[in-house]
């Protein structure tokens, strides 16, 4: 069973910035694209952006841009996500989400979500 | 950016009883003269959402026979046939046709 595992809660000031990790149970994130996605509290989903893995293009929601940036992790089993200049409205769980590169089937991975708060 | 409109806000369901739930797009979400890029999820609290169906139709690995999707082009319907304690949560509709990939407000289901 594929595992996504993300990195922990992360309590920040306003104007700072957040990373998140994401990590698969199996070698490679090859033939896959992952996205981004949050949950403010009490809100629905929102999707940030995501990155092919293998070349490293990259796709971001225009409210994002210039704030977000999804990088190929340390390994070929990771993927980072970095959120800038952050304010209040940022606090949200945020999530990794897998779908493939061929032959779509939906997002059928989740990370176990990664809680942001953002207060002074 | 593809607006999804989701029907109803909220549902009260018997178990044992059939619940349905509509998602309307504002643009066409059928792709390559192949396929419906319309999936659905069910998010319980406190969990990630998982999904139920893709591309419209196809039911996720694992997931109930009692879960059916359909619809095309820009009108989606999620049905369940029989209701149990277990599906209750948030349902939402997501289109994969383009980025930006955008969601319905979703369908919290209860049962009665």
């Amino acid at each position: 069973q594929v595992q996504l595992v993300q990195s922990g809660a992360e309590v920040k000031k306003p104007g700072a910035s957040v990373k998140v990790s994401c990590r698969t149970s199996e070698d490679t994130f090859s033939g896959h694209y992952i996205h981004w996605l949050r949950q403010a509290p009490g809100q629905g989903l929102e999707w940030m952006g995501v990155i092919n893995p293998t070349s490293g293009n990259t796709i971001y929601a225009q409210k994002l841009q210039g704030r977000m940036t999804i990088t190929r992790g340390a390994s070929t089993s990771t993927v980072d996500m970095e959120l800038s200049s952050l304010t209040p409205d940022d606090t949200a769980v945020y999530y990794c989400a897998r779908t493939d590169h061929s032959n779509y089937a939906g997002m059928a991975h989740w990370g176990q979500g990664t809680q942001v708060i953002v207060s002074s | 950016d593809i607006v999804l409109t989701q029907s109803p806000l909220s549902l009260a369901v018997s178990p044992g009883e059939p619940a349905s739930i509509s998602c309307s797009s504002n643009q066409s979400l059928f792709y390559n003269n192949e396929h419906n890029y319309m999936d659905w999820y069910l998010q319980k609290p406190g969990q990630p959402p998982h999904l139920l169906i893709y591309l419209a139709s196809n039911r996720a690995s694992g997931v109930p026979d009692r879960f059916s999707g359909s619809g095309s082009d820009t009108d989606f319907t999620l049905k369940i046939s029989r209701v149990e304690a277990e599906d209750v949560g948030v349902y939402y509709c997501m289109q994969a046709r383009q980025s930006p990939r955008t969601f319905g407000g979703g369908t919290t289901v209860q049962i009665k």
